[in-house]
Parts: C-alpha cells; structure tokens; sequence
C-alpha cells in the first residue's frame, strides 16, 4: 500500500540536543511538507520541497532544518535553537508542486517531547 | 496574510445528532478543503470543493463552497462514536505558492 510513513511515533529528547524526525513516502509525489501542530491550533507550515536538492521555509521555519536529497525522503532537524520544540509534528506530500492545488496525503505524525 | 477561522472550536453531541461547523475568512479561497483528524493520527482528506456554490457530500457529510468564496460550511448528519476528532478546513494560500493554510479546527466529541 502506498503511504507516508513518519518514525518514530513518540520522541523523547533533553533539551539542548538536537533530533531529527523520519519522513518517507511511496506514492511517487513530488512535493512534501513539514507541519507543526499544536493543542487547539491549526497546522502551520514549517518548510516544504517542490522537487528533489530544493526547499523554503515555511511560516516558522526558524530552530528547524531539511534536506531532500531524495524524492521519497524529507528528514525534518529540530535543532536546540528551537525555543519551544514539544509538539507534534506531522508530514505530508501531494502531487502538485504548486502545492495546495491537490490534496494533501499525511503520515500518522510524530509526537516530540523535549525535557 | 490569509486566514481561516473555524466555528465552534469544539462540540460535545449525543449521538444521532446532526452537526454543523464553518469556516471563514477575510480573503476569497478557490478551493476549500475539509480534513478530519483522529486522535494520535495524520488528517485525513474528507471533501475537496472547488466552485464557488457547490455542494458535496461524502456519505453522512456535506460540505458547501459558500457563493461569496469566502466561506465553506461542513455537516454531519446522524452523528456516530467514530465521528470524533478535530475536523479542519484549509485553502490555499495565493500569494504563498499555493501552500495549504488550515483552520484551528474544530473540535467534535460524540456520546453514546
């Protein structure tokens, strides 16, 4: 079955160190996102990449960094710059590099603790 | 920039109830898109509109692209124990490449 699959599900970290979150999908889109979600909040867009070796940052892409080296892989960095990184994040491809025109597919998210 | 303001931000119904949530803005949206998250997972695409007045419906849901564009309207009818969830609207951002903005969501929680 196709999918997006995100790993690990629950994330514990101390604060100060670095952790990166695993986002890898199989149904052949090109563009991928990160989103950050927090209680009582809608999703907000951290980065996002249209096409393989390119990405721009999102509404609150600073303390976070990716890479696309891959067309089926964007690992998200939350570094210690981040001020407040306890969230769950969740990410997701669709099919249109102009993104929001096509739906967007999510993976089941992964949810950071940093202590 | 763009936003999207969901109403109410969460409902507590029994079940059998029929449940009606919007979504506004200030800025005019060409799509309007309605996604139902369950707890501890990813959202889940429900109803995609694209033409301003159209009516769409997905079994027990309907949703509305309202004829202003700048309002998208979502029903439930005869609400069931698996309804729960947050249920977001999101549209795209035109002056943003087209990325997705969401709503809060709104928040539903059925009882038996």
């Amino acid at each position: 079955d196709g999918g997006i699959t995100q790993s690990p599900k629950y994330l514990f970290r101390k604060e100060g160190q670095n952790v990166t979150l695993s986002c890898e999908q199989n149904l052949n889109h090109d563009a991928m996102y990160w989103y950050r979600q927090d209680p009582g909040q809608g999703l907000r867009l951290i980065y996002y990449s249209q096409i393989v070796n390119d990405f721009q940052k999102g509404d609150i892409a600073e303390g976070y960094s990716v890479s696309r080296e891959k067309k089926e892989s964007f690992p998200l960095t939350v570094t210690s710059a981040q001020k407040n990184p306890t969230a769950f994040y969740l990410c997701a491809s669709s099919t249109d590099r102009l993104g929001g025109y096509s739906p967007l597919h999510f993976g089941n998210g992964t949810r950071l603790t940093v202590t | 920039g763009q936003q999207l303001n969901q109403s109410p931000q969460s409902m507590f119904i029994q079940e059998g109830e029929d449940v009606s949530m919007n979504c506004t803005s200030s800025s005019i949206f060409n799509t309007w898109l309605w996604y139902k998250q369950d707890p501890g997972e990813g959202p889940v695409l429900l109803i995609a509109l694209y033409k301003a007045g159209e009516l769409t419906s997905n079994g027990r849901l309907t949703a509305q692209f309202g004829i202003t564009r700048k309002d998208s309207f979502l029903n439930i009818s005869a609400s069931i124990p698996s309804d729960v969830g947050i249920y977001f609207c999101a549209g795209p951002q035109y002056n943003q490449g087209g990325k997705l903005i969401f709503g809060q969501g709104t928040e539903l929680s059925v009882k038996p």
